[in-house]
């Protein structure tokens, strides 16, 4: 079974250039997750989503970063415009609410982005 | 406090027990879970205990839990230089969201 699909990997930009990352999740995993993890530090929750609905977004800046999930299934987050302080990795997680509340989440690899 | 806390860093020698700490912030969690990740990589899933456990052993790992205290530790028995690597403790609230403590870097000298 495929884990959890990011593209891209990496990815390098200007400032002040949009940007978008792409998540698959596991297929049946109705809980979706974005994640921001800085360099020496955990992953810090930016979004979830349950199905297509986000029911926490209150760590999103709303300013610059966007999301959806439309039909439930693959996921985009967008920044616009990107900032030097926005490098970092962002990793998307999914996890199989249904099978109760040992849902465990399933990391992506990541994408790194670097603002220069 | 809101975070979920944990040393940044531990050095081992190969072959001795390593033991990992976590603080966690919410009394109502359901699973505590040990996460572990290596350079260029996602986060992969260690173990988890259920919030009414106090104790779960898998091969090498043992995990303890202190609800009271809403402490949560991970023995890695053996340790080799395979498992350095950070580890990452998490909690899932009641509300489904997973938090996350900065990581602990566990080296291990040969």
């Amino acid at each position: 079974e495929a884990g959890v699909v990011q593209s891209p990997r990496y990815k390098i930009i200007e400032k002040k250039q949009p940007v978008a990352f792409w998540c698959n999740p596991i297929s049946g995993h109705n809980t979706l997750y974005w994640y921001l993890q800085n360099l020496g530090q955990g992953p810090e929750l930016l979004i979830r989503y349950e199905n297509e609905e986000a029911v926490d977004d209150s760590q999103l800046p709303k300013d610059r970063f966007s999301a959806e999930r439309l039909k439930g299934v693959d996921s985009t987050l967008k920044i616009q415009p990107a900032e030097l302080g926005d490098s970092a990795v962002y990793l998307c997680a999914s996890s199989d609410r249904d099978r109760g509340l040992n849902t465990e989440a399933f990391f992506g690899q990541g994408t790194r982005l670097t603002v220069v | 406090g809101e975070d979920v806390e944990q040393s940044l860093f531990l050095s081992v020698r190969e072959g001795d027990s390593s033991v990992i700490n976590c603080t966690y912030t919410d009394s109502s969690s359901t699973y505590l879970y040990w996460y572990k990740q290596e350079p260029g990589a996602g986060l992969q899933l260690l173990t988890y205990i259920f919030s009414n456990m106090d104790m779960k052993q898998d091969q090498r790992l043992t995990v303890l839990l202190n609800k009271k205290d809403k402490h949560l530790s991970l023995r890695i028995a053996d340790t080799q230089t395979g498992d350095s690597a950070i580890y990452f403790c998490a909690e899932r609230r009641r509300t489904n969201d997973m938090r996350f403590g900065a990581g602990t870097r566990l080296t291990v000298k040969p």
